[in-house]
């Protein structure tokens, strides 16, 4: 089945510093979505992705979807304390395939 | 407008007891999703419902674990007999329309089997 996985599992940064975290499919993905959930919370949306080599940009906040659809990558700028918390990527297969999530990475940020 | 409710926030149950989870999505949303999450682990899919249809259940495990989507009122998620490891997070999502739709996720249900 489809598989999802994301590196690093785990990062610690200092405010400050800049963070990615890297996600990759075992197979062609038609979109790819992005969640963050927070400790003890649940996950917020925070993005989708549809096109091959799409790029979009919130705030600090830099999406990709890789050119053949199998990868995404979010990249932090000068990260914050607000930014803690878990990232997930999720995509489909096709408009009638479930959404599988990424194994996550979790961001911890330090003053 | 509100968003996608769940109750009970915490669920104790002994060994054996059934657990009985609810789901109200968002108003205009017909479709909901069920997940799982272990601690420190990411989203399992469980179920794809709509109104009274289960479209998708590849996720469900085949025992004791049901859900259903009535015309009038929430989803419900149904753990029957549960386990020690049955303790998780039960998430629920929403979306107007299928799959490729943004899913807009409740607070969850953390369940704890003593």
């Amino acid at each position: 089945g489809q598989q999802v996985m994301q590196i690093p599992q785990y990062q610690h940064v200092q405010e400050g510093e800049d963070f990615t975290t890297y996600c990759n499919s075992s197979t062609t993905l038609s979109n790819i979505q992005w969640y963050k959930q927070r400790p003890g919370g649940h996950p917020v949306f925070l993005i989708q992705l549809v096109k091959s080599g799409e790029v979009k940009k919130q705030k600090r906040l830099t999406f990709q979807f890789g050119e053949a659809k199998k990868n995404s990558s979010l990249h932090i700028t000068a990260t914050q304390t607000t930014d803690v918390g878990t990232y997930f990527c999720a995509g489909n297969t096709g408009t009638a395939s479930k959404l599988t999530f990424g194994t996550g990475t979790r961001l911890q940020v330090t003053l | 407008n509100a968003g996608v409710m769940q109750n009970p926030r915490h669920l104790v149950r002994r060994r054996g007891q059934e657990a009985r989870l609810r789901c109200s999505p968002m108003k205009g949303h017909s479709h909901v999703y069920w997940y799982r999450q272990l601690p420190e682990e990411g989203l399992k899919f469980m179920v794809y419902l709509q109104k009274e249809n289960i479209i998708d259940e590849s996720g469900m495990p085949k025992e004791r674990f049901s859900a259903e989507f009535p015309k009038e009122g929430p989803s419900i998620l149904r753990i029957q007999q549960v386990v020690r490891g049955d303790s998780a997070a039960y998430f629920c999502a929403s979306s107007p329309q299928g799959y490729r739709d943004t899913q807009y996720f409740g607070p969850g249900t953390r369940l704890t089997v003593l």
